[in-house]
């Protein structure tokens, strides 16, 4: 099992729509959990993180977190073509080196 | 001004050859990072440096060496270059240990190798 699993797309949502990224991981310990967008060329960027069991929203984002199932999602409301990019999901385990695993990605396409 | 920069940022070498990339934080950060990202876009960590120090190396061929003169920057050597090592490299830095998630990258060097 990948300690770090999404979906790797494309998924395509029409302009205006809600995207749902998905995440799920392998270690029931994990601490902190972490979505990255990364547009085509370019460098990862950090756009939300999220620490506690629940729902985190800033603006269009929204992280949401349930350590039982293991599960982090990342919403984008009214999604915009400028979104289209992947997206990148990262875990900070438990113990160890406290280093990210990254996920592979979900590629994300909103179109007009 | 740019807060992670890492030169050069495209690479095209034979294979055997050996190659350096440099890379720079102005933000004051602690730690810095070398990470690798493959053709299907996994990111994987490669190296760690706290304040000059190495903390993690994660299995990565002793053909690859970093150095961190001071903790603004990490720089990395690469000798022998095989076909497999091309891929994207980017830098990173964090505030701190404390603070491993919250990256912020550089704009990567693209080494692809003949």
């Amino acid at each position: 099992q990948k300690e770090v699993e999404q979906n790797s797309g494309p998924l395509s949502v029409p302009e205006g729509a809600i995207a749902s990224l998905n995440c799920t991981y392998s270690d029931r310990g994990s601490q902190s959990f972490f979505w990255y967008r990364q547009y085509s060329g370019k460098s990862p960027e950090l756009i939300m993180f999220i620490y506690s069991n629940g729902d985190k929203e800033d603006g269009r984002f929204t992280a949401q977190l349930n350590k039982a199932s293991q599960y982090v999602s990342l919403l984008i409301r009214d999604s915009q073509p400028s979104d289209s990019a992947t997206y990148l999901c990262a875990v900070v385990k438990s113990g160890g080196s406290y280093i990210p695993t990254f996920g592979r990605g979900t590629s994300l396409i909103v179109h007009p | 001004d740019t807060a992670v920069s890492q030169t050069p940022k495209y690479l095209v070498t034979q294979m055997g050859n050996d190659k350096s990339i440099k890379c720079e934080q102005n933000l004051g950060h602690d730690t810095m990072y070398w990470y690798k990202q493959d053709s299907k876009k996994f990111l994987k960590i490669m190296f760690s440096y706290n304040n000059k120090e190495l903390i993690i190396n994660e299995t990565v061929p002793n053909r690859f060496s970093p150095k961190s003169p001071d903790k603004a920057h990490l720089n990395l050597h690469i000798n022998s270059l095989e076909l497999g090592d091309s891929a994207v490299y980017f830098c990173a830095s964090s505030q701190s240990l404390e603070n491993t998630g919250e990256l912020f990258f550089g704009e990567g060097s693209r080494l692809t190798v003949l």
